[in-house]
């Protein structure tokens, strides 16, 4: 089956704009991610997902970054006039609704903000 | 807090040899550790997992090792093959729910 897509893939924009990024979990997975990894880093935690709901917002870094889910299926991270340090590859995950279930990654969208 | 440790960033290894990757993380109250492998221009997949209930899970060529009282993990790879190459993130609980918390990785290369 269809594994976690994303889109766009690449995406460049100018500081100050707004961005909408999406991610398409795999069907029947009710739990989804969103991580950032900067150039050099690891992968920070974003926001978490159990079905619609939101449980843990924890790791947005700031009050310009928000994220939905609809239809506990696709789910959009939207960052505000965006800034230059928001630059880094942005990988959504989803896994299955049950203990210790191994997430699956999307490819990521590259976010480039000049 | 959860925090996980990836002390090398790099590793060489010549084909054939063993990899040897490791992870120390510093919360022990949750149990469930994974590996993921990364390469350039793709998502994260899912390497292999151990449980707390074991010191040790081997799949194929992948081995995990768990010291519980060190909070270490290790993860070997024997033999090692080129396409091996890549970067091996290791994941540790946060607080008991979905959320894991993700070493900086170690970009592995083997080397022909």
């Amino acid at each position: 089956g269809a594994g976690v897509s994303q889109s766009p893939s690449n995406k460049v924009t100018e500081k100050g704009k707004d961005v909408e990024l999406r991610c398409d979990p795999i069907s029947g997975h009710t739990a989804l991610y969103w991580y950032r990894q900067s150039l050099g880093q690891g992968l920070e935690f974003l926001i978490y997902f159990q079905g619609n709901s939101a449980p843990d917002k924890s790791g947005l870094p700031s009050d310009r970054f928000s994220a939905e889910r609809t239809g506990g299926s696709v789910s959009t991270l939207t960052i505000q006039r965006t800034q230059q340090e928001d630059s880094a590859v942005y990988l959504c995950a989803s896994s299955l609704d049950r203990e210790r279930n191994e997430q699956f990654f999307g490819p990521g969208t590259r976010l480039t903000v000049l | 807090d959860q925090q996980v440790k990836q002390n090398s960033p790099s590793l060489s290894v010549q084909e054939g040899r063993i990899s040897i990757l490791n992870c120390d993380y510093t919360n022990s109250m949750f149990d469930y550790f994974l590996w993921y492998k990364k390469y350039p221009a793709e998502g994260p997949t899912f390497l292999i997992s151990i449980s707390s209930i074991k010191d040790k899970n081997e799949d194929g060529r992948f081995t995990v090792f768990l010291n519980k009282s060190a909070k270490h993990l290790s993860l070997h790879i024997v033999p090692s093959q080129p396409g091996d190459s890549a970067v091996y993130f290791c994941a540790a609980p946060s607080d008991g729910t979905y959320k894991y918390i993700f070493g900086t990785g170690t970009r592995l290369k083997v080397l022909a």
